[in-house]
């Protein structure tokens, strides 16, 4: 189940089982999007980006979703496993922006 | 792929020393780095956007002098906190753009624990 703690949501799943996690982002004038794992003691390490221009795109074991009317980004993750845990952060490029916002992150455990 | 290291990975320093923290890019030039802090179960902050040869940008709040950022070449970026105190004990994280512009990753280093005692 999804439960939010004093800063961080975090998501609880089985071994095997199918990850959703979602993300509202802050600026419709966005162009680009990117989900990004961060393990415990590390930095952010790059899983799919998708632009504005799409509403999905899949990748290994992958897929993100775009809802621009909504500002909405999910990340789906297949056949879900212990290695998957992690915090996940869903960021977004606003135009004439150098850098990336990131949104506040799920924290994702996998149960074997 | 693009790569970026940065060092120390983790710095204990007493109350009112300096740390210096480096970023660089392995295999590519980056004419723009940016350093961000991280708390624990929190979100990545943007302090400031480092850029190859002239000054940084700070975000809101962030006190340039407290935190200077020397971005000498085009595969360095460099932060260092001064005078130094406990609540500067964070989580910084450094990254990059392989290519100018918009509408490609950000690439991380993996960060640097400082604590300050």
């Amino acid at each position: 189940g999804e439960s939010v703690g004093l800063h961080l949501p975090t998501l609880s799943v089985q071994e095997g089982d199918n990850s959703i996690i979602n993300c509202a982002y802050s600026n419709s004038a966005s162009d680009y999007f990117i989900w990004y794992k961060q393990e415990s003691g590390k930095g952010p390490q790059f899983i799919i980006d998708i632009r504005s221009n799409m509403d999905k795109r899949q990748g290994q074991r992958v897929t993100v979703l775009l809802n621009k009317t909504v500002k909405h980004l999910s990340l789906q993750i297949a056949a879900t496993q212990p290695g998957d845990s992690a915090v996940y952060f869903c960021a977004e490029n606003p135009p004439i922006y150098s850098t990336l916002t990131f949104g506040k992150g799920t924290m994702l455990l996998v149960s074997p | 792929g693009a790569v970026v290291s940065q060092h120390p990975s983790w710095v204990i320093c007493k109350s009112g020393t300096s740390v210096k923290i480096e970023c660089r890019s392995l295999d590519f030039q980056a004419t723009t780095m940016f350093w961000y802090r991280q708390f624990p179960k929190q979100s990545l902050m943007l302090m400031a956007t480092s850029n190859e040869g002239s000054k940084a940008t700070y975000e809101q709040g962030v006190e340039k002098d407290k935190f200077l950022i020397n971005h000498a070449s085009l595969t360095l970026s460099t932060l260092t906190v001064t005078s130094a105190h406990p609540e500067d004990s964070s989580f910084y994280i450094c990254s990059a753009r392989d290519r100018t512009g918009g509408n490609s990753p950000l690439h991380f280093g993996n960060g640097t624990r400082l604590t300050v005692t």
